[in-house]
């Protein structure tokens, strides 16, 4: 079945080490997305790629690295640099909106929960 | 830029009642996309339903209805005869027009729905 696979689905990291989360589409879309979710504050956009070898900062970049060297792959470095890193996070795909086609509804996996001890 | 507000931060309705969760937006693109999401416990983000800014109908899926009035900004999600498995947080999106680099999602920070039996 087609979807996005998000792997681990909890990760525990102590103070001061950089963590990767996986992030794996079959959907053969375009855009691909990194959000964080905190409790009562909705979901933030970390970083976004809409192709290949190119990817954008969103809002709360700080702290967290991305890459996209696959267009179905598109891995989360949450770096030491990251002040308060334990979240929720959701990766997310969608078509490309200059196709035309569709509502550009975001294709989300089931997330990753990370925790700092 | 692009900022979607929602101010009920929880909701108890009790079973088989209607429930209209709000949504207000703010945006100046002329054209736009709204969209509602269903986060259970579990993490999942699940799409719900639609609306496009030149839609001249409201969108519906189901049981789920979306009351756009455009002139007030405003996308509210009707649920009708609400169900124990609607309890969830609910959380409004938007995007920009249909051109190449506005896929991302601005979203609000969810309203909780309790359904009580």
């Amino acid at each position: 079945d087609g979807g996005i696979t998000q792997s681990p689905k909890y990760l525990f990291r102590k103070e001061g080490q950089n963590v990767t989360l996986s992030c794996e589409q079959n959907l053969n879309h375009d855009a691909m997305y990194w959000y964080r979710q905190d409790p009562g504050q909705g979901l933030r956009l970390i970083y976004y790629s809409q192709i290949v070898n190119d990817f954008q900062k969103g809002d709360i970049a700080e702290g967290y690295s991305v890459s996209r060297e696959k267009k179905e792959s598109f891995p989360l470095t949450v770096t030491s640099a990251q002040k308060n890193p334990t979240a929720f996070y959701l990766c997310a795909s969608s078509i490309d909106l200059a196709s035309g086609s569709g509502t550009g509804e975001l294709f989300f996996g089931e997330g990753s929960r990370l925790t700092v001890l | 830029a692009q900022k979607i507000t929602q101010t009920q931060p929880g909701m108890f309705v009790q079973e088989k009642e209607a429930v209209t969760l709000d949504c207000t937006y703010d945006t100046s693109d002329p054209s736009y996309g709204l969209f509602w999401y269903k986060q259970p416990s579990s993490g999942e983000m699940i799409f719900l339903i639609y609306q496009g800014s030149y839609d001249q109908q409201n969108a519906t899926e189901g049981r789920y209805s979306l009351n756009f009035q455009k002139a007030r900004k405003s996308a509210n999600l009707v649920i009708s005869a609400s169900q124990l498995g609607d309890s969830a947080m609910y959380f409004c999106a938007m995007r920009g027009g249909y051109n190449f680099g506005n896929e991302k999602l601005t979203f609000g920070t969810g309203t909780r729905l309790t359904i009580i039996p």
